[in-house]
């Protein structure tokens, strides 16, 4: 099975402020990589597909990159609706994997 | 638009089954893979497997092959899960969801809470 090493735990960070999380895959995954955010009690939305697209109606400010074998996704101003917990998706390959999450707080 | 509309909450006994459903609309049923995820309580996510409903072809996470079983039935759009040989382990939130034409799991179920206890 693919690994995803998801980074880090938790973040706390200050409105406006950039924040980054990291996923490193087990092995090549190409760019089949999604990230979702979810709210208490809500079920995970989809934010970015393929490591870099932007899913519909979600807002400019989150962006997703790759470098080899590790994808992060970057906030780049922090909004007061940004709280939740972070998930990045394996979708190369049965079973696919999720990291382990990163919970997001505002400082 | 799309929508997931999930079973509501079970409570079930140590070594029964549970069957859960996910009813799909807004789209073509047939048209789209099923996916079931299981999310026990404070901890991340993890994939069960997902049906075909046009064929009934599944394909299975190795960890829950013998507990869970897939199914569809086409004529109401509704696709199943049933959990088998429940433990504690198992209590825990599922949801269906559904690949988009851009994205996986770009659509999710409220979700079921199932809760297993004597």
């Amino acid at each position: 099975d693919i690994q995803m090493t998801q980074s880090p735990a938790s973040l706390s960070a200050s409105l406006e402020e950039i924040v980054t999380i990291t996923c490193q895959a087990s092995q090549d995954i190409g760019n089949w990589l999604a990230w979702y955010q979810q709210k208490p009690g809500k079920s995970p939305q989809l934010l970015i597909y393929g490591a870099t697209s932007l899913a519909d109606g979600v807002p400019s400010r989150f962006s997703g990159s790759r470098s080899g074998t590790q994808y992060s996704l970057k906030i780049s101003r922090l909004q007061v609706e940004d709280p939740g917990i972070y998930y990045c998706l394996q979708g190369y390959s049965a079973p696919f994997t999720f990291g382990s999450g990163t919970k997001l707080e505002i400082k | 638009q799309v929508k997931l509309l999930q079973s509501g909450a079970a409570l079930v006994k140590p070594g029964d089954s549970v069957k859960m459903s996910c009813k799909a609309s807004g789209y073509t049923f047939t048209d789209y893979i099923i996916h079931w995820v299981k999310q026990s309580h404070g901890k991340s996510l993890e994939w069960i497997g997902y049906i075909n409903p046009y064929s009934g072809g599944t394909n299975y996470n190795e960890k829950f092959k013998s507990k869970a079983t897939l199914t569809v039935d086409k004529s109401s759009s509704t696709a199943y899960m049933e959990f088998s040989r429940l433990t504690s382990e198992d209590s825990a939130i599922y949801y269906c969801a559904r690949n988009g034409i851009r994205g996986p799991f770009a659509y999710w179920g409220q979700g079921t809470l199932v809760t297993v206890s004597s």
